[in-house]
């Protein structure tokens, strides 16, 4: 069964250190979303790719967060500097089409990451 | 007021019994409903979708709709303690296309 890939699955860093979490979307799929999940809280929406585009990054705070996903497979999503306020779970997750029907969305198994 | 809003529970059920997870939603013009249950420490997990008014059943899992009313439920038949975990509900927002999450609902089934 196709699965979403995300590395590494736990990151402990200092705080002002960068840091980089990778996905590999099920293969085919086009729709590609970066979550970030506080304990207790549902996912949040920090980017949405179709193909290699960003369709929506307005959650994203780009003083700090980037995200790309050059050839519109895999993606990067890069914290510098982090902030103790950044840990969290980062989930990845990818759809085939986005539209009613087609729009379901797989989660990769997340990346825990510790800012201390 | 959030788009989507489930009660944060716990919800306790003894093994064998019902449980009844609800979820409303502020969008009239939302059209995808899905629910995910998530384990502790994991990620979310696909449970069920639907996307017409009504009920959708699938093995001990119903999910149901009611746009008028703007809620969505899922129903758990014979709870197994396997399925204490928290239930995400997330609804598509009419031209946001993207998917918004509730806070989730901690379920305990009790052997």
């Amino acid at each position: 069964e196709a699965e979403v890939a995300q590395s590494p699955r736990y990151k402990i860093t200092e705080k002002s250190q960068a840091v980089a979490f990778w996905c590999d979307p099920i293969s085919g799929h086009a729709t590609l979303y970066w979550y970030r999940q506080i304990l207790g809280q549902g996912p949040e929406l920090l980017v949405q790719f179709q193909d290699e585009s960003v369709v929506d990054d307005s959650q994203l705070p780009k003083d700090r967060f980037s995200a790309e996903r050059l050839k519109g497979v895999d993606s990067t999503l890069k914290i510098q500097p982090a902030e103790l306020g950044d840990s969290a779970m980062y989930l990845c997750a990818s759809s085939s089409l986005a539209g009613v029907g087609t729009d379901t969305q797989y989660f990769g198994p997340g990346t825990r990451l510790t800012v201390l | 007021q959030k788009e989507v809003e489930q009660n944060s529970g716990p919800l306790s059920v003894p093994e064998g019994a019902i449980a009844s997870l609800n979820c409303t939603y502020s969008d009239r013009g939302s059209q995808s409903f899905f629910w995910y249950r998530q384990y502790s420490g994991k990620s979310p997990e696909l449970i069920m979708s639907i996307y017409s008014n009504g009920d959708k059943e699938d093995g001990r899992f119903t999910a149901q709709l009611n746009k008028a009313s703007q809620y969505v439920s899922l129903l758990i038949r014979d709870s197994q303690p396997s399925d204490s975990a928290t239930y995400l509900c997330a609804v598509n927002v009419a031209g946001a296309n993207n998917l918004f999450f509730g806070t989730g609902t901690r379920l305990t089934v009790i052997p």
